[in-house]
């Protein structure tokens, strides 16, 4: 088996700063993905990567960036945190579009 | 694009009670349908999944079931225990996309 580790485990920051949140995964999976979820909805996608180098945007990309430097990890960057803001930021990784297998959690405060 | 919905958003039953989640999507290209259990401070956990080529699908005490016509899936969960309590996801992914579409998830507490 493998897995699928989040650095950091919790973020805190200030508005406007720009934070990178990695992830790591051993599964030797070519697709791996960022979510947000926030408290009462369900996870919302917002970059992937098919493999190394690519990068495909999802529906929650506005305010991010990402990057994908080798196959085995995928970084997420918020580019200006938001005052008040508080979610908790997911990787996954996959073989192309099948089942997903997440990590623990990023979980981002912004004072 | 795809819309997924999942009903209810909580569930509270008594321990040994069954239960039933039920997920609708819109998109009539969806081709696979993983559900994952996330137990409160745990990583999002694959249960099971079902193909649109599939009606029913069983694994011990969940049984999920797929309507192609009508676009709809029922997670059923039997005999609950404690430990079934959780935020329970459903979700679709179309042909060649790799975009996993979630529902909002359906809180189960199950008491003892």
């Amino acid at each position: 088996g493998g897995i699928i580790t989040q650095t950091p485990k919790f973020l805190i920051g200030q508005e406007g700063q720009k934070l990178t949140l990695k992830c790591q995964q051993n599964f030797n999976h070519d697709t791996m993905y960022w979510y947000r979820q926030d408290s009462g909805k369900g996870l919302r996608l917002i970059y992937y990567s098919i493999t190394e180098n690519d990068l495909q945007k999802g529906d929650l990309s506005e305010g991010y960036d990402a990057s994908r430097e080798k196959k085995s990890s995928f970084s997420l960057t918020v580019t200006s945190a938001q005052k008040n803001e508080m979610a908790v930021f997911l990787c996954a990784s996959s073989i192309e579009g099948d089942t997903q297998y997440f990590g623990p959690g990023t979980r981002l405060l912004v004072l | 694009g795809e819309q997924v919905e999942q009903l209810p958003s909580s569930l509270i039953v008594q321990e040994g009670a069954s239960v039933l989640i039920n997920c609708s999507y819109t998109d009539s290209a969806s081709v696979y349908f993983p559900w994952y259990k996330q137990e409160p401070g745990k990583r999002l956990q694959f249960i099971i999944d079902i193909r649109s080529n599939m009606e029913r699908k069983q694994n011990q005490r969940l049984t999920l079931l797929f309507d192609k016509k009508t676009k709809h899936l029922s997670l059923h969960i039997t005999a609950t225990q404690p430990g079934d309590s959780a935020i329970y996801f459903c979700s679709a992914i179309s042909s060649g996309s790799w975009q996993l579409i979630f529902g909002s998830g359906t809180q189960l507490t199950v008491m003892p």
